[in-house]
């Protein structure tokens, strides 16, 4: 069985250009959340997919946005990065939606720096 | 709201000592509670979870915590520390039904084993 797997490792960009961040869930999983972690805090709910459908989302802005493929890998996309955008990006999969219940995979994350 | 407070940023023990990392949680509802561990550069592994079973939950590598209403608290202990046990370990809550919403991380204690 595969683990979440996320692409690139490391990422390096400059203020206001764009980045897309990938993530492949662990296989059977239909649901994919993606974290935001800072150097030195606990990861932030970004949003979640659900059957490619958005269902849930945290406090942030538009200029992050997300797809979920049919075959349930995931892309996060950050428009006009600014320099607080740089942390390490974290995707999560589940079976199902109940995140309480149903237990969260993480990836080993990807490390966006932001100059 | 949901929110995680986790007591140390920092907590330093001696191997064979006992580990006590503390959590409380504040939750409107019943809550769902998680203890994750990180290694460095590593994404999240989950070493247990609560969700309204036993208030006593045991976890993987000697792990435990214990669920106490009362004092809205998830303390993380294991009776004997080991050199592997450092790691930065966050407290996480999510309330039941609230799937969509994602989980919500403390800011991680930092445990160093002294040798």
């Amino acid at each position: 069985e595969t683990g979440v797997t996320q692409s690139p490792t490391h990422l390096i960009k400059t203020r206001g250009q764009q980045v897309t961040l990938r993530c492949s869930s662990q296989s059977g999983h239909n649901t994919v959340s993606w974290y935001q972690q800072a150097l030195g805090q606990g990861p932030q709910f970004i949003f979640q997919y659900y059957r490619e459908e958005e269902n849930g989302r945290g406090n942030f802005p538009p200029r992050f946005s997300g797809l979920q493929f049919p075959n349930y890998s995931s892309e996060l996309n950050v428009n006009a990065l600014e320099l607080d955008d740089s942390a390490l990006y974290l995707c999560a999969s589940s079976l199902g939606t109940s995140g309480g219940y149903n237990e969260q995979f993480f990836g080993p994350g990807t490390r966006l720096t932001v100059l | 709201a949901q929110s995680v407070t986790q007591l140390g940023s920092h907590v330093s023990v001696s191997e064979g000592a006992l580990v006590l990392l503390r959590c409380n949680y504040s939750s409107s509802v019943p809550p769902y509670l998680f203890w994750y561990v990180q290694y460095p550069n590593q994404g999240l592994q989950l070493l247990l979870k609560y969700t309204s079973a036993a208030t006593l939950v045991k976890g993987i590598n000697g792990f435990e915590a214990e669920f106490k209403k009362s004092e809205t608290s998830f303390h993380l202990t294991k009776p004997s520390a080991h050199m592997s046990d450092a790691a930065e370990y966050f407290c996480a809550v999510i309330y039941s039904g609230g799937g969509a919403d994602g989980l919500t991380f403390g800011k991680g204690t930092h445990l160093i084993i002294q040798p």
